[in-house]
């Protein structure tokens, strides 16, 4: 089984900082690595596909990059409806999600 | 618009069964994957199940294999997830999600449903 970290599991950022989370698989996965958003009380939302896309309607301060084992996910302009945890997720075999990452702001 | 809308959630005896179902509209059901996530409360997301568009496989997480049936109804355009056997650490809020759209190697989760709380209590 591929397991996913995550890191770091908790933020703390100012309006307007730049942040940015890690996410490392415990084997090669290409670019199969998606990144979603989860709002307290909602629904998760797909943000980035196969690593680097951006979803259709997703702000561009949002962006991925990585492959392998490798990724990161950045907000280059941190919003208050940013306010989420964020997860990445694996397709290379089955599906696995990483353990979340929890932004607020500070 | 695309919608999902999961229903059969509540309160249940460890050890009783449920039947989830997940109505879909506003897309050609019969063309995609569709998936079962579930969230523990206060916890991370859990990959379940997945079916494919014609039924030809399906998967499931080892922590569900042997209990838990994915199916679907393409002429009713909805998903089901049959949970037996059930146990407390099953309690979790469960959401169905659109996979790839045939057998295209493009596989994500979108979009998902508003999730049903499934509670397993005595």
């Amino acid at each position: 089984d591929i397991q996913m970290t995550q890191s770091p599991s908790s933020l703390s950022a100012s309006v307007g900082d730049r942040v940015t989370i890690t996410c490392q698989a415990s084997q090669d996965i290409s670019n199969y690595l998606n990144w979603y958003q989860q709002k307290p009380g909602k629904a998760p939302k797909l943000l980035i596909y196969e690593a680097s896309n951006l979803e259709t309607g997703v702000p561009s301060r949002f962006s991925g990059s990585g492959s392998g084992t490798d990724f990161s996910f950045t907000i280059t302009s941190l919003q208050p409806e940013d306010i989420a945890t964020y997860y990445c997720q694996q397709y290379d075999s089955l599906f696995t999600f990483g353990p979340g990452t929890k932004v607020d702001i500070k | 618009q695309v919608q999902l809308v999961e229903s059969g959630g509540g309160v249940v005896q460890p050890g009783r069964s449920l039947r989830l179902s997940c109505a879909a509209s506003g897309f050609t059901f019969s063309s995609y994957a569709m998936h079962w996530v579930r969230q523990a409360p206060g916890k991370g997301l859990e990959w379940v199940a997945v079916i494919s568009y014609d039924r030809s496989y399906d998967y499931y997480a080892d922590s569900v294999k042997g209990r838990f049936t994915i199916s679907r109804d393409n002429s009713k355009n909805t998903l089901y997830l049959q949970i037996n056997s059930l146990r407390a650490e099953d309690t979790a809020v469960y959401y169905c999600a659109r996979g790839r759209y045939f057998d295209w190697p493009q596989n994500w989760f979108d979009p998902w449903g508003q999730g049903t709380l499934v509670t397993v209590s005595s």
